[in-house]
This record gives structure tokens, sequence and C-alpha cells, in this order.
């Protein structure tokens, strides 16, 4: 079992460019969410999907998409980047509405 | 609307010392409450978590109770080792909408100096 993991580890971007980040568990888990990790400011929920198919906004959804690709996967794209943009990534996944489990994270620079 | 309140870092210690981490929420009803740890460059790990009120959750040394009268849950530990430096979390369970997910406090930053 690897849990959830995430693409890339690290990634420079230079505003205006887009990228995806990629996210899978292969622990069956019915929701996966995103959060972006701001120094002094804890974790805030981006988007998440409660099932396959499914995907909502979180607190902080402007400036992403995303798509539940299948039960496994979730990516996060980010069509235009700005540097307001810049953080650490992660996503997690849950069976159910109590304990979540986190990817790694994907540390994002955008210049 | 809920939200968590933890105290700020960064708390330095010394190794075997008493650790107390405050944390307090504003929530609706009986959230559940979760401390979360993140090691240095990893991701964010559940430590601990209690479901209703005068729970106590526990694990590695680590212990919190469900406080309902004051709506806190202290992360506390009788005696720190260096191997416990990292960022803690306190979150609860948001029901809100269709779907549960964290609320998390800002994060409190523990090193512990041998």
């Amino acid at each position: 079992n690897a849990g959830v993991t995430q693409t890339p580890k690290f990634q420079v971007l230079k505003t205006g460019q887009s990228m995806t980040l990629q996210c899978a568990q292969d622990m069956n888990h019915n929701s996966m969410y995103w959060y972006r990790q701001d120094p002094g400011m804890g974790l805030r929920l981006i988007y998440y999907s409660a099932s396959e198919g499914t995907t909502d906004k979180g607190e902080v959804p402007n400036g992403y998409n995303v798509s539940r690709l299948n039960k496994r996967e979730f990516s996060l794209r980010l069509e235009s980047a700005a540097p307001s943009q810049t953080s650490v990534y992660f996503c997690a996944s849950t069976p159910g509405q109590e304990t979540q489990y986190f990817g790694p994270g994907t540390r994002l620079l955008v210049l | 609307g809920n939200s968590v309140t933890q105290m700020e870092g960064p708390v330095t210690l010394s190794e075997e010392a008493f650790l107390t981490i405050n944390c307090t929420y504003t929530a609706t009803g009986y959230p559940s409450l979760f401390w979360y740890v993140q090691y240095p460059g990893e991701g964010l790990q559940l430590l601990l978590k209690a479901t209703k009120a005068d729970d106590k959750g526990s694990n590695k040394g680590f212990e919190a109770t469900y406080r309902k009268e004051t709506t806190s849950f202290h992360l506390e530990k009788g005696s720190v080792q260096v191997s416990d430096s990292a960022v803690y979390f306190c979150a609860l369970m948001n029901y809100g909408g269709s779907q549960g997910n964290l609320i998390f406090g800002k994060g409190t930053k523990l090193s512990v100096k041998p």
C-alpha cells in the first residue's frame, strides 16, 4: 500500500503558465481533498470530491480546477499560475467523514 | 462558522520537559476533534482524535481530552523527545454541506533540544 501519492514533489512555474498536480490513492477511499498550506495559515481546503464524478468548492477555489478522473485519482489544475499560488499543496483521502490520510505534498513556486 | 484557534509558536523545550499546546474551537453541534503532526518535509499524519465530549485521545505518549464545557482539546505530553520536533495542527471535522472536511488551526511548531 503506497497510501496517497502526489506528483511532482516540487515545481517552479512562471506567472501565466499552467500545470496539473496529480494525486492518487490506493486505499479505495471515496472522498478526496486538495488543501494548500501557507505559513501562519494552517491548511485551507481548495476543492473536494465526495465520490467519483463529483467535485465541490472549498474555502479557496479561485484560480483552480479539479478533476476526479476515477476513484483513485484527483487532479488539481492551475490554468494561469500567479505568485499568490506559491504554496505547498496536499492531497488527502478518507473512506468516510473522519480520519483523512495525507500525501507528502507538492511544493510550488510561481515566479 | 466553525473555526479552530491554537497557541502560536514556536515552542522550544528541553528534552523530557512537559508539553501543552492549547487548542480551542468554535462549532455548532459536537464535531470530532483531531491532532495532526507534520514532521519536516512530510505530509500530515493523524496523531490522535476524539469523537465525543469527555473522550480522551492518546497516541505515542500524547493525550488530549475533548472538553465541551470549555470548547477545548489541548495536547499534552509528559516528557518530550527530540524526535517530537514537528508542527502540530489541531483540527475539527466540519459537517457543513454535502461532505465533511477538516478545519485546521494555524499550527504550532515544536522544537525539542537535547
